[in-house]
């Protein structure tokens, strides 16, 4: 049982490029989530899928899309990378519900020159 | 608005010290909150939860947190800090079926 698995680790882009960042659960979890990590500013949300077929934005959707692929799997894609997307991004999962209780994959580390 | 604040963006602690961690959150109602620890390198680990009942919640690793309702606290503490926990510390607040809000985080470092 992996949990919530993240690929690559590591990624380094030149402004300009695109790329897509994977995530996927074996938890049958319903809903899964895209952060960001940025110092001093926690974690903030980028994209969410309550469940499968469903995907809403979050507080810092621009420059980014996501698919939600299936009920394992969900994407994060940035079209044009900018360095203001050097981050550290987090994708997380839950079953959903009133004790909805969210579980992280172990990141994915941007740097966009 | 809803908010989680950790005053305390770093601390220091001895080894072998007791540890606590500070949580405030501004919720129209009792949210459902949490701890979380990030190790260097790591993702975000569930140190414990609370949704209702005892106040006092046990979570993971030996640490503990108090539910204070009428502070707005959901303080994180342990009685005796080991290196290993030296890490950074995340509180977090749900109220209903909303999206989690996190706390920017307090960054814990241990000294022998």
């Amino acid at each position: 049982n992996a949990g919530v698995t993240q690929t690559p680790k590591f990624q380094v882009l030149k402004t300009g490029q695109s790329m897509t960042l994977q995530c996927a659960q074996d938890m049958n979890h319903n809903s899964m989530y895209w952060y960001r990590q940025d110092p001093g500013m926690g974690l903030r949300l980028i994209y969410y899928s309550a469940s499968e077929g469903t995907t809403d934005k979050g507080e810092v959707p621009n420059g980014y899309n996501v698919s939600r692929l299936n009920k394992r799997e969900f994407s994060l894609r940035l079209e044009s990378a900018a360095p203001s997307q050097t981050s550290v991004y987090f994708c997380a999962s839950s079953a959903g519900g009133r004790t909805d209780t969210q579980y992280f994959g172990p990141g994915t580390r941007l740097t966009v020159l | 608005a809803q908010s989680v604040t950790q005053p305390d963006i770093h601390i220091t602690v001895s080894e072998g010290a007791s540890l606590e961690l500070r949580c405030n959150y501004s919720y129209g109602a009792t949210p459902y909150l949490f701890w979380y620890v990030q190790s260097p390198g790591q993702g975000l680990q569930l140190l414990l939860k609370y949704f209702s009942g005892d106040t006092l919640v046990q979570g993971i690793k030996g640490f503990e947190a108090e539910f204070k309702r009428s502070q707005s606290s959901f303080n994180l503490r342990k009685p005796s800090v080991h290196w290993s926990d030296a890490a950074e510390y995340f509180c977090a607040a749900r109220g209903g079926y909303q999206k989690v809000t996190f706390g920017t985080g307090t960054k814990l470092q241990v000294i022998p």
